[in-house]
């Protein structure tokens, strides 16, 4: 069984610009969580998507957005890049059957994107 | 924030046992505690959780004071691939409001000596 999936591993952009980063999750998962962790720092929560809908937000600007697609696929954009952006994006996935809440997350091996 | 206090570092024997401690003293009764771990520059792995009695599987057990208000990952037999920032995380169960996601703290790094 294939694991949650991310892309591009590896992404460099230079201040200004947008980055997109995509994950597939586990199959059968409908939720997927986005984490920040930058150099020497801990996992930072950034967005939750369940069913297509946000279902929750850490304390990011909103220009970092998102959304999930119907195959519960997503996206992670960050717009007007800034240097302290520069962060491996990790993304994990969970089932959300309610009889076995919480799931525990599965994630991907992370994008590492770069801000010159 | 993290609800969890976990020393910055520990060392262990390869093939010794590794425990590793966790205060979350502010606990409520619907959050279950949870385990992970982050290889140098990989993703997070689950390892482990349980909500009030102790929990065996392959890789650790989790056992968690009778009053929930600490933890204690064990790692039977450590080897140098154990070496890792582990996680030890506090989440509620339900579906609402913001119980899906995880709060990570700073962990601790563990480092396994030959």
């Amino acid at each position: 069984e294939a694991g949650v999936t991310q892309s591009p591993t590896h992404l460099i952009k230079t201040r200004g610009q947008q980055a997109t980063l995509r994950c597939s999750p586990i199959s059968g998962h409908t939720s997927v969580y986005w984490y920040q962790q930058a150099l020497g720092l801990g996992l930072q929560f950034l967005l939750w998507y369940d069913e297509g809908e946000e279902r929750n937000r850490g304390n990011f600007p909103p220009r970092f957005s998102g959304r999930q697609f119907p195959n519960y696929s997503s996206e992670l954009n960050v717009n007007a890049l800034e240097l302290e952006d520069s962060a491996l994006y990790l993304c994990a996935s969970s089932q959300t059957d309610r009889s076995s809440w919480p799931g525990e997350l599965f994630f991907g091996e992370g994008s590492r994107l770069t801000v010159l | 924030d993290a609800k969890t206090t976990q020393p910055t570092s520990m060392d262990c024997a390869e093939g010794r046992a590794a425990n590793l401690p966790c205060n979350h003293s502010t606990i409520s009764g619907n959050e279950y505690v949870y385990w992970y771990r982050q290889i140098h520059s990989q993703g997070p792995q689950y390892i482990i959780h349980g909500l009030k009695n102790n929990e065996t599987n392959e890789m650790a057990s989790l056992i968690i004071t009778e009053d929930r208000k600490s933890s204690t990952l064990i790692l039977p037999h450590a080897t140098l691939r154990d070496t890792a920032v582990y996680y030890c995380i506090v989440r509620p169960l339900g579906s609402s409001g913001n119980t899906g996601k995880l709060i990570f703290g700073q962990g601790t790094t563990l480092q396994v000596k030959p």
